[in-house]
C-alpha cells in the first residue's frame, strides 16, 4: 500500500492564481482531511470528509474548496491565491470503525508545500 | 470545541522517561483525547488516544485524570528518536473531526 500520497511536493504560485493539490489514499477509507501548518505553528483543520459526497467545514475553510467523488481521492482547491494562504498542506486518511479502536488512527501524507508571492 | 493547552518546549535526558502534560478542561465527556508526534516536517505521526481509563502501547503510556481535565503522556525510555513535536488533541464529540494544539517541542538530549 502507498497510504496517502500528495502532490505537488512543493508549489510557488503568484498572487490571484489558482491551483488543485491532489490527495488519494489507498487504504478504502472513509474519513479524509485537509490540514494546513503555518511555520512554528500546528495544524489547522481545512475540510473534511465522512464519505463520497460528503465533506464539511473545519476551523480555517475561507480560501478553499474540495470535493469528494470517490472514496480514494480528496482534492483541494485554491482560488485566487493570497500569500496568508503560504504553508504546509497535511491531507490525511481515517478508516471508519468504533471510537475506542485502532480505526481511530489517521495516515498523514508528507505534506505539500505551498509558497504564494 | 474543547482547547487544549500544552507547554511549548521540554528537555529530557535520553534514557528518562519523559512527562508531556496536557490541560484539556473543557473537554466533554464523551471527548476522545489523543496524542500524535510530528518529527521535523514530516506529516503527524499517531501515538496513542483514551476517553477515561489509563492506556498503553507499544509506543507510550496515556495517563488521564479522573476529572479528565488533563492528561499526560508518558514516554518510558526516550531516545534521540523521540525527539518530535508532540499534539495533544480532542476530538469533537459525535464527529471525526480533531482540533490540534501548538504542541509541545520535546528534545531528547544524550
Amino acid at each position: 500500500n502507498a497510504g496517502v500520497t500528495q502532490t505537488p511536493k512543493f508549489r510557488i504560485l503568484k498572487i490571484g492564481q489558482s491551483m488543485t493539490l491532489q490527495c488519494a489514499q489507498d487504504m478504502n477509507h472513509n474519513y479524509m482531511y485537509w490540514y494546513r501548518q503555518d511555520p512554528g505553528m500546528g495544524l489547522k483543520l481545512i475540510y473534511y470528509s465522512v464519505g463520497a459526497g460528503i465533506t464539511d467545514k473545519g476551523e480555517v475553510p475561507n480560501g478553499y474548496n474540495v470535493s469528494r467523488s470517490t472514496t480514494e481521492d480528496f482534492p483541494l482547491r485554491l482560488e485566487l491565491a493570497a500569500p496568508s494562504q503560504t504553508s504546509v498542506y497535511f491531507c490525511a486518511s481515517q478508516g471508519q470503525g468504533p471510537f475506542h479502536s485502532s480505526y481511530n488512527e489517521q495516515f498523514f501524507g508528507p505534506g505539500t508545500r505551498l509558497t504564494v508571492l | 470545541d474543547a482547547k487544549t493547552t500544552q507547554p511549548p518546549s521540554m528537555d529530557c535526558a535520553e534514557g528518562r522517561a519523559a512527562n508531556l502534560p496536557c490541560n484539556h478542561s473543557t473537554i466533554s465527556g464523551n471527548e476522545y483525547v489523543y496524542w500524535y508526534r510530528q518529527i521535523h516536517s514530516q506529516g503527524p505521526q499517531y501515538i496513542i488516544h483514551g476517553l477515561k481509563n489509563n492506556e498503553t502501547n507499544e509506543m507510550a503510556s496515556l495517563i488521564i485524570t479522573e476529572d479528565r481535565k488533563s492528561s499526560t503522556l508518558i514516554l518510558p525510555h526516550a531516545t534521540l528518536r523521540d525527539t518530535a513535536v508532540y499534539y495533544c488533541i480532542v476530538r469533537v464529540a459525535g464527529t471525526y473531526k480533531y482540533i490540534f494544539g501548538t504542541g509541545t517541542r520535546l528534545k531528547v538530549l544524550a
